[in-house]
């Protein structure tokens, strides 16, 4: 079945430097992307979200970023914290308000 | 105030017991949601629940079943409890145009 790819590797940052977390979802009728970051012990928290008539959405410190032509979603944190750290999952859905699909997670580790 | 709170945070039961985790939203969202998290962190969709419709994945063994006493809850019971069942469950709900909300999680540990 379709579904929205990612592996749990971990991306190893200096605190101040940027991030950049890549997802690639494979069904083609994906709707509405959203990043979620999950610390220890809690539930994922919403970060941005995107919905697929646009390439790029800014929040706070975060950008993302769809490429619809090679299905590809990425999520840029500037000046990257200590207390970013988190693992992040992408999300998509053909609706939203419908089930989530969600990727693998990718763990973010930033060195002091 | 908690927006999806899930009761209780830890549930730690022996294999063959019957046992349910209380999930409740203040958010008057109308669509209510289980997630299984796994050792390795994937989050996989269990169930999808409104007032009108249920949909279960269809990987989900029968022993598990939602259940809504009205539009503010989803809880899930776990009939039979075995090994494999011990991970993360999160609830999580819903409403377009307004996103997704997920409660803290309960995690299950069955010995």
């Amino acid at each position: 079945g379709e579904s929205v790819g990612l592996h749990l590797p971990t991306l190893s940052v200096q605190e101040g430097d940027n991030s950049i977390i890549n997802c690639a979802y494979s069904n083609s009728a994906s709707d509405y992307f959203i990043w979620y970051k999950q610390e220890s012990g809690k539930g994922p928290q919403f970060i941005i979200d995107i919905r697929s008539n646009m390439d790029k959405r800014q929040g706070q410190r975060v950008t993302v970023l769809l490429n619809k032509t090679v299905k590809h979603l990425s999520l840029q944190i500037a000046a990257t914290q200590p207390g970013d750290s988190a693992v992040y999952f992408c999300a998509e859905t053909p609706n939203a308000g419908n089930m989530l699909t969600f990727g693998g997670g990718t763990r973010l580790m930033v060195k002091p | 105030d908690t927006a999806v709170s899930q009761t209780p945070k830890y549930l730690v039961t022996q294999m063959g017991n019957d046992k349910s985790i209380k999930c409740e939203q203040n958010l008057g969202h109308d669509t209510m949601y289980w997630y299984k998290q796994d050792s390795k962190k994937f989050l996989k969709i269990m169930f999808s629940y409104n007032n009108k419709e249920l949909i279960i994945n269809e990987t989900v063994p029968n022993r598990f079943s939602p259940k809504s006493p009205d539009k503010a809850h989803l809880n899930l019971h776990i009939n039979s409890l075995e090994l494999g069942d011990s991970a993360v469950y999160f609830c999580a709900s819903s409403q377009e145009r307004t996103g997704y909300t997920f409660g803290s999680g309960t995690r299950l540990t069955v010995v």
